[in-house]
Order: structure tokens, then sequence, then C-alpha cells
């Protein structure tokens, strides 16, 4: 069965300093791959995804993430981390573009300021 | 200009009564879900409609039932609430041809 694997449940990090948060999927072949953001109460936002092409996909908010095959791996990461960057963040795939999505079970992020 | 839009925002209710939650878009969009988020945040699946047609449907017990009147609108009803039926409840929807979904705020359900 599809799974989408986070290991890290909580993380902590300061403000202005670099963040990667995890992500490992399951799909054998190319997947559709996402991350989403949710601020506390509120619904999902897409920082961004991938599903062909280079490697390494921008989003919204200076968030990157990085395809790696050879690793199942979508990291997502920021050079330097805002205290509004604080939430829940998903990372999520699908087989097609048309099939459901799965997310895995979330990382939460703290931001010490 | 709400996009994705679902209400209640908030539901609190006694065991065993039946509630309803609705969403509508106005992004013009084919595809619609439902996810549930458990108490540990845990997203998943329950439902897609497509064009009014229910194309997902997961493991779902038989107390849910969805009803799409149209392609902008997905209700969820919910007969016979259940302690375990308090979550977050996402509405979301997608374009033909396109992969990304776009979210509503939630329905915050609490059954008592």
């Amino acid at each position: 069965a599809q799974s989408v694997t986070q290991p890290d449940i909580h993380i902590t990090v300061s403000e202005g300093a670099s963040l990667e948060l995890r992500c490992n999927y399951s799909y054998g072949a190319t997947p559709y791959l996402f991350w989403y953001v949710q601020s506390p109460g509120q619904g999902l936002q897409l920082l961004l995804k991938y599903f062909s092409g280079d490697t390494l996909v921008q989003g919204i908010k200076g968030f990157e993430a990085e395809f790696k095959r050879s690793q199942s791996s979508f990291n997502l990461r920021k050079p330097s981390v805002h205290w509004s960057d604080a939430a829940e963040y998903f990372c999520a795939e699908a087989k097609t573009s048309y099939d459901k999505v799965i997310f895995g079970p979330g990382t939460s992020l703290s931001v010490i300021p | 200009d709400t996009a994705v839009s679902q209400t209640p925002k908030y539901l609190v209710t006694q065991m065993g009564n039946d509630k309803s939650i609705k969403c509508e878009q106005n992004l013009g969009h084919d595809t619609m879900y439902w996810y549930k988020q458990d108490s540990k945040k845990f997203l998943k699946i329950m439902f897609s409609y497509n064009n009014k047609e229910l194309i997902i449907n997961e493991t779902v017990p038989n107390r849910f039932s969805p009803k799409s009147p149209d392609k902008a609108h997905l209700n969820l009803h919910i007969n016979s609430l259940e302690l375990g039926d308090s979550a977050v409840y996402f509405c979301a929807s997608r374009p033909s041809g396109g992969e990304t979904q776009y979210f509503g705020p939630g329905t915050r359900l609490l059954v008592l």
C-alpha cells in the first residue's frame, strides 16, 4: 500500500536558522509529490509540488524541495526560517494527477525567536 | 472571493445525532474531496466526487454519506454520530487535468 513517512514528528529551530523537513514516499514509479503547510486553525496550503523535470523545486514563501529517486525522498528546505513559518507541514504523494493523495503524518515546526 | 468554503466552521453535538457539513467551491473545479483529520493531525481521504459522480470511497462507515447536488457543492451527512467522529473535516477541490488540491478551512466537529 502507498505510504508517506515523515520521520520527524516535531522540530524546533531558531529564527534565522536553516530548516530541512524529511519525507519518504513509497510509490515505485515517479509519483506526484506535494508539500502542504497548515497554520494553526487553518486549512492546508500548497507550498510546492513535483511530478517531472528539474528535481529541485521552488515553492512559495522561500521553500524548496529536492526529489531524490535513489532515496525515495522529497525533503523540504528553507535557508532561513521566520517565526511565521511555525506550522504543521505535510508531505503527500499520488500515483497520478487524478489519483487519491496520500498524506504523511505531518511534522510540527516550532520557531524560537 | 473565498475559493473553497465550508459551513459550519465549528459543530458541537451529542452522540446519536445526525448532522451535515456543507462545502462549496467557486473555482470551477470538477473534482471535490472530503478528508478527515484526527486528533493526531493524521489526514485521510474519505470520498471523492468528479462531476457529481462518486469516484473514491475509502473504508468509511455507512453512517457517512456524501451528496453532490452539483459540481460546485459536496456535502457530508453523518448519521448516528459517535465519539470517534470527533475530528476536523476538510473539503478540497481540484481542477480537471490539474494535480493541486485546494483546501477549505475545515469544520471542527466535537461529539459529546
